[in-house]
């Protein structure tokens, strides 16, 4: 499918427990993003990505591992999921041609809840 | 730091204009607009890189004020569609297009 896609769509997981969600974009975008959103806290940026093997720290990193090891894919690892990292979390990528350079185009996000 | 935006939330009926302010206390680059409908991903608006600019997209336009490092949003004779909460996003510097966005401000078309 072109596009932005994320899965799962919905991630029901326990305390403690490592979970990855997974970004894959088809416009080989340059730049890719993963934020969360929490009410009263809009989009915070996580991590973010200027190409493969580029990434760096966002707002709000502590407890969640990136990699980039090919351009369409982006995904987001939590290393021992905690309650506070319930959420939903969108990634994004950007870097198209023309008047689209700097838009963001969002996947459909995860809901992710940890018990 | 988050850019901070006003109103919080606000309720208008078809036909009525309704201002979004997103205020920062960074120097900036360039500001962006979304709009995020219930239950579906943000959709990009605009963007404003130079100050002063002023950007149109249908009856939605936006202005940016670089030294007040301030933007504005402007919704004329608003629809139900424009229903949604909104977002702006400041960039400090080009090059990584790492965007902070604001908390939001919540629109409600009514009849």
């Amino acid at each position: 499918d072109a596009g932005i896609t994320q899965s799962p769509r919905y991630k029901i997981t326990e305390t403690g427990r490592q979970v990855t969600l997974m970004c894959h974009q088809t416009w080989s975008h340059s730049y890719m993003f993963w934020y969360r959103q929490d009410l009263g806290h809009g989009l915070r940026l996580i991590y973010y990505s200027a190409a493969a093997d580029i990434t760096d720290k966002g707002e709000v990193p502590d407890g969640y591992v990136v990699s980039r090891s090919k351009t369409e894919n982006f995904p987001l690892t939590l290393e021992s999921a905690t309650r506070s990292q319930t959420s939903v979390y969108f990634c994004a990528s950007s870097g198209g041609s023309g008047e689209s350079y700097n838009e963001q185009f969002f996947g459909p996000g995860t809901r992710l809840t940890v018990l | 730091q988050q850019p901070v935006q006003s109103p919080q939330a606000v309720i208008l009926r078809e036909g009525e204009d309704a201002v979004i302010n997103c205020s920062s206390s960074k120097a900036l680059y360039s500001v962006h607009w979304y709009r995020q409908k219930h239950g579906e991903a943000p959709v990009f608006l605009m963007i404003l890189l130079k100050g002063g600019e002023q950007k149109g997209h249908d009856k939605i336009s936006a202005s940016f004020n670089e030294k007040k490092q301030q933007s504005s949003l402007y919704l004329t004779a608003s629809q139900l569609s424009y229903s949604g909460t909104y977002f702006c996003g400041t960039e400090s510097s080009p090059g990584y297009q790492k965007v902070t966005f604001g908390t939001g401000t919540k629109l409600q078309v009514i009849p």
